[in-house]
C-alpha cells in the first residue's frame, strides 16, 4: 500500500503565477487534509476535505487559494497569483473512514519557492 | 478559538536522560491527541496517540499521559538516543469538524 503521494517535491513559481500542488490519498483513504509549514514553524491547518465535498476551510485564505478533491482522481491545492508569502511547505495528510479516520497519514510535501 | 500550545520550543538533553514535552489544549470536546516526530526535511510521522477516555498510553520507550480536567497532555521519552532528535509535534482533534490542530512544536537535542 503506498503511502500518500504529492507532486512535485520542489515547486518554483514567479510572483503572480499559479501554483498547483497534487494529492493523491493512500489506498482506501476518503478523508485529505492540507497544511501548511513556514521554516521552524507548526503545521497550520488550511482545509479539510472528502471526495467532492469541503468539510471545513477554516484555515484557507480568503483569496487566491482553492481546494478540490474530485470523485476520480488527486486533491488539489491551487494557489492563484502567487507571493512571495505563499513560500512554504506544503503537507497534505489522509485518513481513512471509520473510528481509524483520526489517525492522518502525512506525504512528503511539496515545497513552494516564490521568485 | 481552537487553540494548541507547546512547551518548550527547544530542548537539550543528554543521552539516557529523559524529556518531556507540555501541550494544552482550548477545546473541551476535544477527544483524540496523537503525537508526531518530524525529521529535517522529512513528512511528520506518528509516533502514538491518546484518546480520551484512558489517562496514560505507553509504547517501549514512549508514553504519553493526559489530563482532560486540565486540559493537557504530555509526552514523555525515556533512555533518549541520538536518534530520538527531531521536531515533535502535538496535536488535538476538534470536537466540530473533526481536523487536527497541531503546538507549535519542540527541537529535540539529544547530546551522545
Amino acid at each position: 500500500n503506498a503511502g500518500v503521494m504529492q507532486n512535485p517535491r520542489h515547486l518554483v513559481r514567479r510572483r503572480g503565477q499559479e501554483a498547483r500542488l497534487r494529492c493523491s490519498p493512500m489506498k482506501g483513504h476518503s478523508h485529505v487534509y492540507w497544511y501548511r509549514q513556514l521554516p521552524e514553524e507548526g503545521l497550520k491547518f488550511m482545509v479539510y476535505l472528502q471526495k467532492e465535498n469541503i468539510i471545513d476551510e477554516s484555515g484557507m485564505p480568503k483569496e487566491r487559494f482553492s481546494a478540490e478533491f474530485p470523485k476520480e482522481g488527486p486533491s488539489i491545492l491551487r494557489i492563484q497569483q502567487v507571493v512571495r508569502g505563499d513560500s512554504a511547505a506544503y503537507f497534505c495528510a489522509s485518513s481513512p473512514p471509520g473510528r481509524e479516520g483520526e489517525k492522518l497519514f502525512f506525504g512528503s510535501g511539496t515545497q513552494l519557492s516564490v521568485l | 478559538g481552537e487553540n494548541v500550545e507547546q512547551h518548550p520550543s527547544t530542548l537539550s538533553v543528554q543521552e539516557g536522560d529523559s524529556a518531556v514535552i507540555k501541550c494544552t489544549y482550548s477545546d473541551s470536546a476535544s477527544n483524540y491527541f496523537p503525537w508526531y516526530k518530524q525529521e529535517l526535511g522529512k513528512r511528520p510521522q506518528l509516533i502514538i496517540d491518546i484518546r480520551s477516555n484512558v489517562g496514560e498510553k505507553k509504547d517501549q520507550r514512549i508514553a504519553v499521559t493526559l489530563n482532560k480536567t486540565a486540559k493537557h497532555f504530555s509526552l514523555h521519552i525515556t533512555e533518549t538516543q541520538p536518534e530520538d532528535s527531531a521536531v515533535y509535534f502535538c496535536a488535538a482533534r476538534t470536537g466540530n469538524t473533526g481536523k487536527l490542530i497541531f503546538g507549535q512544536g519542540t527541537t529535540l537535542q539529544v547530546k551522545p
